[in-house]
């Protein structure tokens, strides 16, 4: 199994480009997960969907959107990207039961020029 | 609301040295604890969980025990290796649904030199 994969691994933007990041799990997972990573402050929930056709606003959510057409998939949408963007990006899925442990992709480093 | 609040680092040790990382938690309910460790240029990855009181999760020589009358879930190794150095996320989980969703900690860094 690959887990969790995220596509692209690294990409530079200029300010008011628009992009999609892809995510896709293997394990049949129901909860799918964006976070964004910035120095000093730890991981920030960006959006997350408890199940396909489904989405949710996580702590940070403006200036990004989302969909889960399918189950094993979670886009994650930037329309105009601006420099505060700027991040490194990582999807997460788990269960819908258990310990809700969750398992991490390997990330996406986004620069907003 | 629920929140973790682990010590900031970075924390600098040698080899064979101990290592704490002190993680205490607010939740309301009983909540699942973790610990997750971030390798350089890499995602995080689970390192060890609890998920009631008492309980001791443990991995690869690190532990870490879950006190509710302290609200704590400190993580702890005896003899720490060159090769832990990372970023380490304390973190928990309130229920099912929306409420199974992972709260943080910032991170501490950990750099052990040799």
């Amino acid at each position: 199994n690959a887990g969790v994969t995220q596509t692209p691994k690294f990409r530079v933007l200029k300010t008011g480009q628009s992009m999609t990041l892809l995510c896709a799990q293997d394990m049949n997972h129901e909860y799918m997960y964006w976070y964004r990573q910035d120095p000093g402050m730890g991981l920030r929930l960006i959006h997350y969907s408890v199940g396909e056709g489904t989405t949710a606003k996580g702590e940070v959510p403006d200036g990004y959107n989302v969909s889960r057409l399918k189950k094993q998939n979670f886009l994650l949408g930037l329309e105009s990207a601006a420099p505060s963007q700027t991040s490194v990006y990582f999807c997460a899925s788990r269960t819908g039961t258990g310990t809700y442990e969750q398992y991490f992709g390997p990330g996406t480093r986004l620069t907003v020029t | 609301g629920n929140s973790v609040t682990q010590m900031e680092g970075p924390v600098t040790l040698s080899e064979e040295a101990f290592l704490t990382i002190n993680c205490t938690y607010t939740a309301t309910g009983y909540p699942s604890l973790f610990w997750y460790v971030q390798y350089p240029g890499e995602g995080l990855q689970l390192l060890l969980k609890a998920t009631k009181a008492d309980d001791k999760g443990s991995n690869k020589g690190f532990e870490a025990t879950y006190r509710k009358e302290t609200t704590s879930f400190h993580l702890e190794k005896g003899s720490v290796q060159v090769s832990d150095s990372a970023v380490y996320f304390c973190a928990l989980s309130v229920g099912g649904g929306s409420q199974g969703n992972l709260i943080f900690g910032k991170g501490t860094k950990l750099s052990v030199k040799p």
